[in-house]
């Protein structure tokens, strides 16, 4: 079945020690979003890609980056992870298309910062 | 951005019950998105609307498009425990450079009790 898959789905890192969290997709979607999610919240946008072009939110914070290198992969990486990162990160994928292009979401991957 | 105010909050009910959660904004989207997303899971979409006035049925869920495209409400019948998650709406709106993106209310976090 077409996919999005995270990896890790638990990610445990240090106050200040760099993590990087993937996704890959199998549906050949043009764009690519990285979400934040804390609890009992709405998932807030970090950045997205379509295709190749790099999109980033205003308040995301410098400390986040992304890479994607193919149509399939994405990165988040978090270069000093603070305890207030501590949240979901949700990956998900869209065609990009106007008028109802619905997101797939990939199963999250919960980062503790201890 | 535009912002998507989403009630109530919580909810909690007996199975069996009827439920209606809302999803209100100043803003007009070209179409709007219900998700349902379980603990530790990414949002899985349960219905997309796009045209003003529309109305589509998911066996015991009822999702209507306000006839501005600024609102949105989803109905359950006979809820039942399998019903419990958070409920999110999303609406869409273009980000530039051909793509799209979607802005979540805060969610409505449904409890369904036996």
């Amino acid at each position: 079945d077409a996919m999005v898959i995270q990896n890790p789905r638990y990610q445990v890192t240090q106050f200040g020690k760099p993590v990087t969290l993937s996704c890959s997709q199998t549906l050949n979607h043009n764009v690519m979003y990285w979400y934040q999610q804390k609890s009992s919240q709405a998932p807030k946008l970090l950045f997205h890609y379509y295709d190749k072009d790099f999109n980033n939110e205003a308040d995301t914070p410098d400390n986040f980056q992304s890479r994607r290198p193919n149509t399939s992969f994405c990165f988040l990486d978090i270069r000093s992870p603070g305890l207030g990162d501590a949240a979901m990160y949700l990956c998900a994928t869209s065609t990009g298309l106007a008028g109802g292009s619905e997101q797939f979401f990939g199963p999250g991957t919960r980062l503790t910062v201890l | 951005t535009q912002l998507l105010e989403q009630s109530p909050q919580f909810l909690s009910i007996q199975e069996g019950e009827n439920l209606t959660v809302y999803c209100n904004s100043s803003s007009v989207f070209s179409s709007l998105q219900w998700y349902r997303q379980e603990p530790g899971e990414g949002p899985v979409l349960l219905v997309t609307v796009v045209t003003g006035g529309e109305v589509k049925k998911l066996k015991r869920l009822t999702f209507q498009f306000g006839d501005a495209r600024k609102d949105s409400s989803l109905h359950i019948t006979a809820a039942q425990p399998g019903d419990t998650g958070l409920y999110l709406c999303a609406g869409d709106e273009e980000s530039g450079a051909g793509s799209y993106q979607l802005t979540f209310g805060k969610g409505t976090k449904l409890s369904v009790i036996p």
